[in-house]
């Protein structure tokens, strides 16, 4: 296992269309979060799979975003409808609970542009 | 809720000058805190992390830090900076999440620049 991996890396799209990302975390993790992340900031929470079950997302996270985990294996994060504001870094991150550290594993990123 | 606040949008040092970025947290009872670099282009890795054991804690590269109770801080030291330690570097702290897991709340970051 070589770690997180995202596809595609970048994305470039017209404002009004879909996009969908996907994530491949590391096999052995059972949790797996989005975040994205803008110019100049950190990483914002977005949402958190336990297996297979979404159980937390962001206020950040509109209608018009949507993510799944099938089987508890990769994830895809699919954005409809898509505007300039959602220009971002969007992250992956995988983690295997152990004890409460919780250190995450994060893939390299789709860096989407919403022209 | 958690917190961190990243004290420096920017640090610039001189090649083997001792770099300390600084990162204070919100109070709290119990407090797992991080410290992440991101390279350009690149996600974020790992480089140490505080779970309650020594308060000095070491990480990859020639990093450490060291987590003050009593002044709510974490802040990143190195006693000697390369050329390849010019990044973005991120304070983190985990924040329980109404579902019973947990997440983890990043800083704004702190851009290093190493000058030669």
């Amino acid at each position: 296992d070589t770690g997180v991996s995202q596809d595609p890396r970048h994305k470039i799209t017209k404002r009004g269309q879909n996009v969908t990302f996907r994530c491949d975390p590391i096999s052995e993790h059972n949790r797996l979060y989005w975040y994205r992340q803008t110019l100049g900031q950190g990483p914002e929470f977005l949402t958190y799979f336990q297996n297979e079950a979404q159980l937390e997302k962001s206020r950040l996270l509109s209608d018009r975003f949507s993510a799944e985990r099938p089987k508890g294996s990769f994830s895809t994060l699919e954005i409809q409808r898509t505007e300039q504001g959602d220009s971002a870094m969007y992250l992956c991150a995988s983690s295997l609970e152990t004890g409460g550290t919780m250190s995450l594993i994060f893939g390299p990123g789709t860096r989407l542009t919403v022209l | 809720a958690q917190s961190v606040t990243q004290l420096d949008s920017q640090v610039p040092v001189f090649e083997e000058a001792p770099v300390e970025l600084r990162c204070n947290y919100s109070s709290s009872v119990s407090v797992y805190l991080f410290w992440y670099v991101q390279y350009p282009n690149q996600g974020l890795q790992l480089l140490l992390k505080y779970t309650s054991a020594a308060t000095l804690v070491k990480g990859i590269n020639g990093f450490e830090a060291e987590f003050k109770k009593s002044e709510t801080s974490f802040h990143l030291t190195k006693p000697s900076a390369h050329m390849s330690d010019a990044a973005e570097y991120f304070c983190a702290v985990r924040s329980s999440l109404n579902t019973g897991g947990f997440k983890t709340i990043f800083g704004a970051g702190t851009r290093l620049f190493v000058k030669a």
